[in-house]
């Protein structure tokens, strides 16, 4: 299985500040990757695919980047509604695996 | 528009079997190129990929768990079902179903919690 290793696992940012969320996979996923938020209490939220692409209505300040096993997502000008939590998810390979997630508060 | 919708007991015993639906509107999973599947959190933890079924009814489990699992669908291909035998306590969680596009879980169910107690 490939294991995908993120980072930091918590986060304390102030409004309209650059936040960085990396991940790492233990192999090349050759840009098999996503990323998702889940807000509290509910399911998680398609943001990025392809590890740059933007899903439809996705927010301009949400931005992908990476290539090999070293992944970033990127969110700019952070909004109270981006408090969420964040998990990368590698589809290159079965089985797909999520990254442990990353816990996004404000200051 | 793309909906889903997962069901299930809500609570069961150990040893159980449990049983799971996703129902599922806005798209046919007899189209190809579609597949749906089942993924799991336990409370405050991450995502655990369990099981998938594509449109021509190929199947794929997580092998850590696959001798626990079967997935299907109906012949209408508007639900898909899971199964897991055996349960125990660390099978608690919400359980969610997800369309997957291309490898990407692109729509969500809103998850069934799903608590195994004695």
């Amino acid at each position: 299985d490939i294991q995908m290793t993120q980072s930091p696992a918590s986060l304390s940012a102030s409004l309209g500040e650059t936040v960085t969320i990396e991940c790492r996979a233990s192999e090349d996923i050759y840009n098999g990757l996503a990323w998702y938020q889940q807000k509290p209490g509910k399911s998680p939220q398609l943001l990025i695919y392809n590890a740059n692409s933007l899903h439809t209505g996705v927010p301009s300040r949400f931005s992908g980047s990476g290539s090999g096993t070293q992944y970033s997502l990127k969110i700019n000008s952070l909004q109270s509604e981006d408090v969420a939590s964040y998990f990368c998810q590698q589809y290159y390979n079965y089985p797909f695996t999520f990254g442990s997630g990353t816990k996004l508060e404000i200051k | 528009q793309v909906t889903l919708k997962e069901s299930g007991p809500g609570m069961l015993q150990p040893s159980k079997t449990l049983s799971l639906t996703c129902s599922f509107s806005g798209f046919s999973l007899s189209t190809s190129g579609m597949v749906v599947s089942w993924i799991r959190q336990p409370s405050g933890k991450s995502l655990e990929w369990l099981a998938a079924i594509d449109w021509d009814g190929d199947k794929y489990y997580n092998p850590s768990l696959k001798s626990r699992l079967t997935v299907s669908k109906d012949t209408s291909n508007t639900q898909v079902f899971l199964k897991i035998t055996s349960v125990d306590i660390a099978d608690t969680a919400t359980y969610y179903c997800a369309r997957i596009t291309t490898g990407i879980f692109d729509y969500w169910g809103q998850g069934v919690m799903v608590t195994v107690s004695s």
